[in-house]
């Protein structure tokens, strides 16, 4: 069956502009993770979604990001006015439950100039 | 709160000899256990995972892991490395009992498989 999958896999954007980046997860997962890589490091947690609702967006680094799963199957991240330091990949994956094993899609590369 | 460090950024070995990446945890409660592999231009993949079980945990493509409390450790062996296992492997502690609880990712380890 279909894996997680990521759309854009790459993102290029100016420093101040919008972005949105979008994570189809594994049909009938509930369980939804974002996650942010930089370059040599291991990947860093943002939010989690049970269903529709962030069970946990504590990993979210200010107010400039935001992410909604409003059917609870597809998810976006929204970053607001970028900058150079958000440039990092940012995976996302789903799992059947809270301690299942995590799929994860193959991740957007977003770069801001 | 819990963390997860792995000892070694590089590992080199070569093809057919033991492989053996090291992983220590902290947690305030019972852990789960994680490693993932990821190779070059590929999305993570979980190798195996511990959770409360038997403490020998035995993963994909001949990778497995101990579970020693006492040490607080839970590291990544293979008896016989081949090239293919050449990527990055993490090691993932989270504990599902606490409502607070993380996904707390390690900073990767690299394994390079010399000819």
């Amino acid at each position: 069956g279909a894996g997680v999958s990521q759309t854009p896999s790459n993102k290029v954007t100016e420093k101040g502009k919008y972005v949105e980046l979008r994570c189809d997860p594994i049909s009938g997962h509930t369980a939804l993770y974002w996650y942010r890589q930089s370059l040599g490091q291991g990947p860093e947690f943002l939010i989690y979604f049970q269903g529709t609702g962030a069970a946990d967006d504590s990993g979210l680094p200010n107010d400039r990001f935001f992410a909604v799963r409003p059917e609870g199957s597809v998810s976006t991240l929204k970053i607001q006015r970028t900058e150079r330091g958000d440039s990092a990949v940012y995976l996302c994956a789903s799992s059947s439950h809270r301690t299942g094993e995590q799929f994860f899609g193959p991740g957007t590369r977003l770069t801001v100039l | 709160a819990q963390s997860v460090t792995q000892l070694d950024s590089h590992v080199s070995v070569s093809e057919g000899t033991p492989v053996l990446l090291r992983c220590n945890y902290s947690s305030s409660y019972s852990p789960s256990l994680f490693w993932y592999v990821q190779h070059p231009n590929k999305g993570l993949q979980l190798l195996l995972k511990y959770t409360s079980a038997a403490t020998l945990v035995k993963g994909i493509n001949g990778f497995e892991a101990e579970f020693k409390k006492s040490e607080t450790s839970f590291h990544l062996t293979k008896p016989s490395a081949h090239m293919s296992d050449a990527a990055e492997y993490f090691c993932v502690v989270s504990d599902a009992m606490n409502r607070d609880d993380k996904i707390i990712f390690g900073k990767g380890t690299r394994l390079h498989i010399l000819p």
